[in-house]
């Protein structure tokens, strides 16, 4: 089947940890994003990428980090600098053809809680 | 810039009626519109798109939206709820003005539906 996958589905950290949230797709989609969801709001941009080896800081980047090493990944670090990480976060691609980006698709999310 | 208002936090009806989930829009380009839905602790799934052709636009589940430029709204309908509607819906306007497909999302809309 094609699509985006996230894991771990749960995760739980420490303060002052890093942890890693993954995500892969196999829809061959160019660009993929990272978003913040809080409980009662939208989804909040975080890092975006349009190409491999490539990627801008989103609305709410201060925090995390990203990678995008294959055209099929784009992990996510959320650092010990982020203030407050418990949420929920959820990737998506989509693909650009010339000008036009087509609609975003999205993984399963991860929820990740500070303890 | 380009911004989006859904109108109503919760909406509640009983099964087999008809649903109305409001959304009104601001948009300095001839905007891109979507309709997403996400079931508790899920992704988001693409319930329909407008993207300049047809006002009224078709999408899965039964359910429709009509693009009304007049009164900048994209009110997402369906004539029957069913008990498996319940879920958070998102309103959603695309802003191509930084170079790439970033999506502003409405707060959400969570939709109960009673037998």
């Amino acid at each position: 089947d094609g699509g985006i996958t996230q894991s771990p589905k749960y995760l739980f950290r420490k303060e002052g940890q890093n942890v890693t949230l993954s995500c892969e797709q196999n829809l061959n989609h160019d660009a993929m994003y990272w978003y913040r969801q809080d409980p009662g709001q939208g989804l909040r941009l975080i890092y975006y990428s349009q190409i491999v080896n490539d990627f801008q800081k989103g609305d709410i980047a201060e925090g995390y980090s990203v990678s995008r090493e294959k055209k099929e990944s784009f992990p996510l670090t959320v650092t010990s600098a982020q203030k407050n990480p418990t949420a929920f976060y959820l990737c998506a691609s989509s693909s650009i053809a010339g000008n036009h980006y087509n609609e975003q698709f999205f993984g399963p999310g991860t929820r990740l809680t500070v303890l | 810039a380009q911004s989006v208002t859904q109108l109503d936090s919760h909406v509640s009806v009983s099964e087999g009626t008809p649903v109305l989930l409001r959304c009104n829009y601001s948009s300095s380009y001839s905007p891109s519109l979507f309709w997403y839905v996400q079931h508790p602790n899920k992704g988001l799934q693409l319930l329909l798109k407008y993207t300049s052709a047809a006002t009224l636009v078709k999408g899965i589940n039964g359910f429709e939206a009509e693009f009304k430029k007049s009164e900048t709204s994209f009110h997402l309908t369906k004539p029957s709820a069913h008990m498996s509607d319940a879920a958070e819906y998102f309103c959603v306007v695309s802003d191509p003005s930084g170079g790439y497909n970033k999506l502003i999302f409405g707060a959400g809309t969570r939709l109960a539906v009673h037998p």
